[in-house]
């Protein structure tokens, strides 16, 4: 059966400080790869989607980035945190033909707190 | 613009009544659409899907949501609530030529005794 774990489960970082945030997925091949951001009260907001190895679709400027180094992780960075970054970051995958007929299945998610 | 509104933000009820949570949403054609579950500090859970056919979808849970194409509007029902319920459910929506679903804000479920 497919897993896809998330890390760190918890974050406390201070402003201007550099951020990495991983995801992996098991179980399955080419997965559609996704960081979703939660705030309090808004919701989640795509920030990133991936296809396939090294292409990343980005949503939303900002200070993040994320790069796909293989076909089953993600991983989310920042070369400087804002206190506006905080929130909480959830990785999910689907199959591969895409979100339309393929539901989106979540990790745990990362609590980020930025000082 | 496509949207996805879920009219309440919070929402009371007793342990045993019934519940019915509101998604509507604006996309130019009918989409697909999910109710996710979430408990506290956890990721989401899918509860239901509809993809197309019967308009009323059955999920997890005893969970269910009835497709309604005149009123764009796919709601979240159950007809005895339990304690266990209590988490945040968002709805979602996505294109059928799309990627990624896009949320709604959420609807926050207290169950009381």
């Amino acid at each position: 059966s497919q897993t896809i774990h998330q890390w760190p489960a918890t974050l406390v970082q201070p402003v201007g400080s550099p951020l990495s945030l991983e995801c992996t997925v098991e179980g399955t091949s080419n997965p559609n790869l996704y960081w979703y951001r939660q705030a309090a009260g808004r919701g989640l907001q795509l920030l990133f989607y991936s296809v396939g190895i090294g292409q990343i679709s980005s949503e939303v400027p900002q200070n993040l980035s994320a790069s796909r180094p293989q076909d089953r992780q993600f991983i989310l960075s920042s070369k400087k945190l804002l206190l506006s970054d905080s929130g909480f970051y959830l990785c999910a995958w689907s199959g591969l033909a895409g979100a339309d007929n393929s539901p989106l299945h979540f990790g745990n998610g990362t609590r980020l707190t930025v000082t | 613009a496509q949207s996805v509104t879920q009219p309440d933000i919070h929402i009371t009820v007793s342990e045993g009544a019934s519940l019915e949570l509101r998604c509507n949403y604006s996309y130019g054609a009918t989409p697909y659409l999910f109710w996710y579950v979430q408990s506290p500090g956890q990721g989401l859970q899918l509860l239901l899907k509809y993809f197309s056919g019967d308009t009323l979808v059955q999920g997890i849970k005893g969970f269910e949501a009835e497709f309604k194409r005149s009123q764009s509007s796919f709601n979240l029902r159950k007809p005895s609530v339990h304690w266990s319920d209590a988490a945040e459910y968002f709805c979602a929506v996505v294109a059928r030529s799309g990627y990624a679903l896009n949320f709604g804000k959420g609807t926050s479920l207290l169950v009381t005794p």
